[in-house]
């Protein structure tokens, strides 16, 4: 375990579902992120949370949502997904000084069918 | 961050020592050296960071010449279990917090027995 811990690990959704990821840290840490990870593909930032605010919404398409109630839990709330949006979801934390200190969940395997 | 430059991938056999090459032309005064390395289905992790000259831990190498205009991670003896994708990023160790790491796509290392 990391200290940063992301559920669902696998997701299969149709795409008229709606769904949610989550992220918890214990890390004592004052910013999260989304990260998506499609096949073979570099990881690509999708939002940005410090303090318990949005700070960057990396032009992400609407049907993704992100919600952050406090500094230790970041949701990604999914709907009318398309099957091109599968990918590996990841999450991670940092105290958001230096670049060594971000810590990454294990990510949720999403699959949009 | 500053834009590197590593090859896209590399393929050595177990109990090879293997270097990874980095350029980062542009890095600042303040910036440090970082690598992560991401195994398949799971969020990067941190693994070395140095400033100049050569810094070692249990698990890497990280050698950087005098200008810092590229930097070295160094794996003694690989195994099949070091097969992954390891990221140079370089950044300022005093990032705002909410600062978002940004990958490029990474070195992939296959090993071999």
């Amino acid at each position: 375990e990391t200290g940063v811990t992301q559920t669902p690990r696998h997701l299969v959704m149709g795409m008229t579902n709606k769904k949610s990821l989550k992220c918890e840290q214990h890390l004592g840490h004052n910013a999260m992120y989304w990260y998506k990870q499609s096949a073979k593909k570099p990881l690509e930032l999708m939002f940005v949370y410090s303090l318990e605010e949005r700070v960057e919404n990396n032009s992400v398409p609407s049907r993704f949502s992100p919600e952050c109630p406090n500094s230790s839990h970041l949701f990604l709330h999914l709907h009318t997904l398309q099957p091109e949006d599968s990918a590996l979801y990841l999450c991670a934390s940092s105290q958001g000084t230096d670049i060594y200190g971000y810590t990454f969940g294990s990510g949720t395997r999403l699959t949009v069918v | 961050l500053a834009k590197t430059t590593q090859p896209i991938s590399m393929d050595s056999y177990e109990g090879q020592e293997v270097n990874i090459t980095c350029s980062h032309n542009n890095i600042a005064t303040n910036d440090y050296i970082t690598w992560y390395q991401q195994f398949p289905s799971q969020g990067p992790r941190f693994i070395i960071q140095g400033y100049k000259t050569k810094v070692t831990n249990e698990v890497a190498s990280l050698f950087i010449p005098a200008d810092r205009k590229s930097s070295t991670l160094s794996l003694p003896r690989v195994s099949l279990s070091d097969t992954a994708v390891y990221y140079c990023l370089v950044g300022d160790s005093q990032n705002q917090a909410g600062t978002a790491l940004i990958f490029g796509k990474g070195t992939t290392l296959s090993v071999s027995s």
